[in-house]
């Protein structure tokens, strides 16, 4: 199945540090959502995009939505320890019933 | 908010042998549930859509009479691995959607990590 490329693949930071990732699609989604999985878990949605050039924050979070509708980019500030993980975007077309289709991933670890 | 609880956590079987893998909606009620398969450092790949009370609907390349799909009611899904094989070993991801949560609905279970011997 289609799947969204991420980058960067993993990214090693420091403590304090502010973190760009971004998502990229070949076709277009009308809803753009940022994951995060820790080790043995399911992910956990941090952030839902819904129009096109949309800019959402979430405490230290900040993801937009594309304007072309095919990528969109996740932004920390600040980083501290418990960022530490895997972020999936994920894509959507047909509303909310819809299946989403997950990212590559970035793998985040940050040092003290 | 939405919990969805997945079980179990983790299990062992051997070859051949069939695992039942349970995902439940614990505080809503959810006409569809998705199941996911995870490889180590990999991303999720979509299995199937489970609808209650109709059958499932499959991804391409996802073999149904090898993954078998029950959804019953509006709080359960399940997901069998028939015949097991070691290359079924793998994360396995429910994820069920509260109709009245938009996309904070789709909320995730835990995961259940098979390994076959």
């Amino acid at each position: 199945g289609q799947q969204l490329n991420q980058s960067p693949q993993s990214m090693f930071i420091q403590e304090g540090e502010d973190v760009s990732m971004n998502c990229t699609s070949s076709s277009i989604f009308n809803t753009w959502l940022w994951y995060k999985q820790d080790p043995g878990e399911g992910p956990v949605l941090l952030i839902a995009l819904y129009k096109a050039g949309e800019l959402t924050s979430n405490g230290r979070l900040t993801a937009q939505f594309g304007i072309t509708r095919k990528d969109s980019f996740l932004n920390i500030s600040a980083s501290i320890p418990s960022d530490v993980g895997i972020y999936f975007c994920a894509g959507s077309n047909t509303g909310t019933a819809s299946k989403l289709t997950f990212g590559t991933g970035t793998r985040l670890q940050v040092t003290l | 908010g939405a919990v969805v609880s997945q079980h179990p956590s983790r299990v062992i079987c051997k070859s051949g042998t069939s695992v039942k893998i349970e995902c439940r909606s614990l505080d809503f009620q959810a006409t569809t549930m998705f199941w996911y398969r995870q490889f180590p450092k990999k991303s999720l790949m979509l299995m199937a859509t489970s609808n209650e009370g109709s059958k499932a609907t499959y991804e391409q390349g996802v073999e149904k009479d090898k993954f078998l799909i029950n959804h019953a009611s509006l709080t359960l899904s399940t997901l069998t691995v028939t015949s097991a094989h070691p290359e079924d070993s793998s994360f396995y991801i429910c994820s069920a959607r509260d109709t009245g949560g938009g996309f904070y609905g789709y909320t995730f279970g835990s995961g259940t990590r098979l390994t076959v011997v």
